[in-house]
């Protein structure tokens, strides 16, 4: 149950687009369909923006977007706001009712 | 509207116990598998339990395996978390999270999460 790994931050201005990266293994984010990314803001609980790689819940605006290859699953924000600074944490199934989370990544908007 | 209300966290010795409630509403309570979920000051967060809807299935990361474990009371809407023989690294914020329906794999609604304090 090693951590799923994602760069520790990013960054960038207003309007631009950013990736977030979350790398695991064919034990986890390799071997299903099932990253979900949450947004969390200091002191705050996490918020579900994404799930099953690519699926947005209802009222998470479409400027966030995922996607998936192999071992590696991403996080894009574009047209960023200020509103979008905050921590992200990517999180995958790992199989036997099991999931594993990244360590974070956080988000300055310029 | 869902609502998960955490209690319980407090400062507690190492090698003792505590033990966390989730007070759930908006929603059918036995319907959804629920967990518990930690951040260490600082740190990331750490998936920590899964019970199953009816109670009969729990599983647990093995960090606290042996140590913790996970119990619901549908009658009462709520989700326990038994912490025993705690260690400083078991400090941390406790969230109590909610399944989307039928599935275990990624989490709707949160709580806002209660502290626990593993210090002497």
């Amino acid at each position: 149950q090693s951590a799923l790994t994602q760069p520790r931050s990013v960054s960038g201005s207003p309007g631009q687009s950013v990736t977030i990266s979350c790398t695991g293994t064919s034990s986890d984010v390799g071997g299903y369909n099932y990253v979900s990314w949450y947004q969390q803001h200091p002191g705050k609980a996490p918020k579900l923006m994404i799930y099953d790689v690519s699926k947005r819940p209802s009222g998470v605006p479409d400027r966030f977007s995922g996607s998936k290859s192999v071992n590696t699953a991403s996080l894009t924000i574009s047209g960023l706001q200020a509103e979008d600074e905050a921590d992200y944490y990517c999180c995958s199934y790992a199989g036997s009712y099991t999931l594993v989370f990244g360590g974070g990544t956080k988000l300055t908007v310029l | 509207e869902v609502q998960l209300l955490e209690s319980g966290g407090g400062l507690v010795q190492p090698g003792g116990s505590l033990r966390l409630s989730c007070a759930a509403s908006g929603f059918i309570f036995s319907t959804y598998a629920m967990s518990w979920v930690r951040q260490a000051p600082g740190k990331g967060l750490e998936w920590v339990s899964t019970i199953s809807g009816s109670g009969a299935s729990t599983y647990y990361a093995d960090s606290v395996k042996g140590r913790f474990t996970i119990s619901r009371d549908n009658s009462k809407n709520t989700l326990y978390l038994q912490m025993n023989s705690l260690r400083a690294a078991d400090t941390a914020v406790y969230y109590c999270a909610k399944y989307s329906l039928g599935v275990t794999t990624f989490f709707d609604y949160w709580g806002q999460g209660t502290l626990v304090t593993v210090s002497s």
